[in-house]
């Protein structure tokens, strides 16, 4: 099983909060995501890290920040929680490697749920 | 425009019959496809990977197959069990960049009755 973990797994919280999700992974890996999903589409990428202190945006415009400050962790953050934020997101996590065969694989965690009400 | 498109949508099948999932795709230049399982509420868990070379994959009861010329691809899932019901998706990695560009299908539902 991967190591990679999420908290919370749901949070329920009222329009104007802030909110941090946390990620976690014991892999060593470098190159760490944040996929945000709803209900029967498919997953959209909104941040990614290649490494301490990189941070990109993705292809899905969100107002959520995150930071990479370790290897192993990747917190994502909204500072003013909407009602349109409610959704699942799923951290995830791969080796980079600059030469040799890399497939790249994708290691999930198991997702937070919010709900803002 | 890279696209992967899944189908079908959803399908229900009964316990211990097989089945197959398709998934086509626009994506260029290609460099490897993946299928992933995720079940209700989970994070989705790799099940194959198979670059340009490959044909095919398997990984227990789900065997994976690739055509890189008309771009198309095959989850065949063998004697289906109650703990195969998920959403299979399929996923397409381009070589645009070092790192590679992923491409996510809808997935498709499955549902396993007894």
């Amino acid at each position: 099983e991967a190591d990679i973990y999420q908290t919370p797994r749901y949070l329920v919280i009222g329009t104007g909060k802030k909110i941090t999700l946390e990620c976690s992974q014991t892999m060593g890996h470098d190159k760490m995501y944040w996929y945000q999903q709803d209900p029967g589409m498919e997953l959209h990428l909104i941040h990614y890290s290649y490494g301490v202190n990189s941070t990109e945006k993705g292809d899905l415009s969100s107002e959520s920040t995150v930071s990479r400050i370790r290897t192993e962790h990747f917190p994502l953050t909204l500072e003013s929680a909407r009602p349109s934020h409610t959704s699942q997101y799923l951290c995830a996590s791969s080796e980079y490697k600059t030469s040799g065969r890399n497939t790249g694989e994708l290691f999930f965690g198991e997702g937070s749920r919010l709900t803002v009400l | 425009k890279n696209q992967v498109e899944q189908s079908p949508q959803s399908l229900i099948i009964l316990e211990g019959k097989n089945c197959t999932l398709q998934c086509n795709y626009t994506v260029s230049p290609f460099s490897n496809l993946r299928w992933y399982k995720q079940d209700t509420g989970r994070g989705p868990v790799s099940l194959t990977i198979m670059t340009f070379s490959e044909n095919t994959k398997s990984n227990g009861r789900y065997t994976a197959t690739l055509d890189a010329d008309t771009k198309q691809s095959s989850l065949h899932i063998t004697a289906s069990q109650l703990s195969d019901s998920a959403s299979y998706i399929c996923v397409v990695s381009d070589r645009g960049s070092t790192l590679g560009r992923l491409y996510f299908g809808r997935g498709t539902q499955l549902t396993v009755w007894p």
